[in-house]
């Protein structure tokens, strides 16, 4: 059973442009957690799909970010516009219940120049 | 959510015990006690989570204390590999299943 997949693992965009990072979650998983991790700085919660709905996205910014997760392909954090403060690195987890053990993906370590 | 606190950095010899410590007085009844751990540039890693019994895994074992403020996270034998960040998160219902990751402690094992 291959882990959490997200890709791309580095992306490197200007200020302005879109930045679009995929998870891919664990077979039979229909949960998926997104997080960011600014440098020096722990892990905070973004958003939380199940399959089609997005559940719970009180830590996502208000403008810019979306995320979606379909039922069928991998689950997409969207940020338009980027800006330097976006530089992080972006991970998910998926888990195959609400409560459950979250597996996380490598990250995608996204950098605005 | 509530609140964990853990030592900013530890240090262990390589094959010695560590016990890595958070107190969490604000934790309610139905709070399970995590732990997560981070290796340098990869993304969390379970460990071991619990209620309210001691709990044993093949990497390592949950202490909790009698009044659940307090849990230690133990390292039977520390290795090279160990050296990570590691997380005490509580989690409860109303959370929805996502976490909440402190600072952590930051484990330094020496060979």
């Amino acid at each position: 059973n291959a882990g959490v997949m997200q890709n791309p693992r580095h992306l490197v965009r200007r200020r302005g442009q879109e930045a679009r990072l995929r998870c891919s979650p664990m077979k039979g998983h229909s949960h998926v957690y997104w997080y960011r991790q600014l440098p020096e700085e722990g892990l905070k919660f973004m958003v939380y799909l199940q399959k089609e709905n997005i559940i719970d996205e009180s830590g996502m910014p208000k403008e810019r970010f979306s995320a979606e997760f379909p039922k069928e392909g991998p689950s997409i954090l969207r940020i338009q516009q980027v800006v330097r403060g976006d530089s992080a690195a972006y991970f998910c987890a998926s888990s195959p219940f609400r409560d459950g053990e979250q597996f996380f993906g490598p990250g995608t370590r996204l950098t605005v120049l | 959510d509530a609140k964990t606190t853990q030592p900013n950095s530890m240090e262990s010899n390589e094959e010695e015990p560590v016990h890595l410590p958070c107190n969490h007085s604000t934790i309610s009844g139905t709070d399970y006690i995590h732990w997560y751990r981070q290796l340098p540039s990869q993304g969390p890693e379970y460990v071991i989570h619990g209620l309210t019994s001691n709990v044993n895994n093949r990497m390592a074992s949950l202490a909790i204390a009698e009044d659940r403020k307090s849990s230690t996270l133990i390292l039977h034998r520390a290795t090279l590999r160990d050296a990570a960040v590691y997380y005490c998160i509580l989690s409860r219902g109303s959370t929805l299943g996502r976490l909440y990751f402190g600072r952590g402690t930051q484990l330094t094992v020496w060979p």
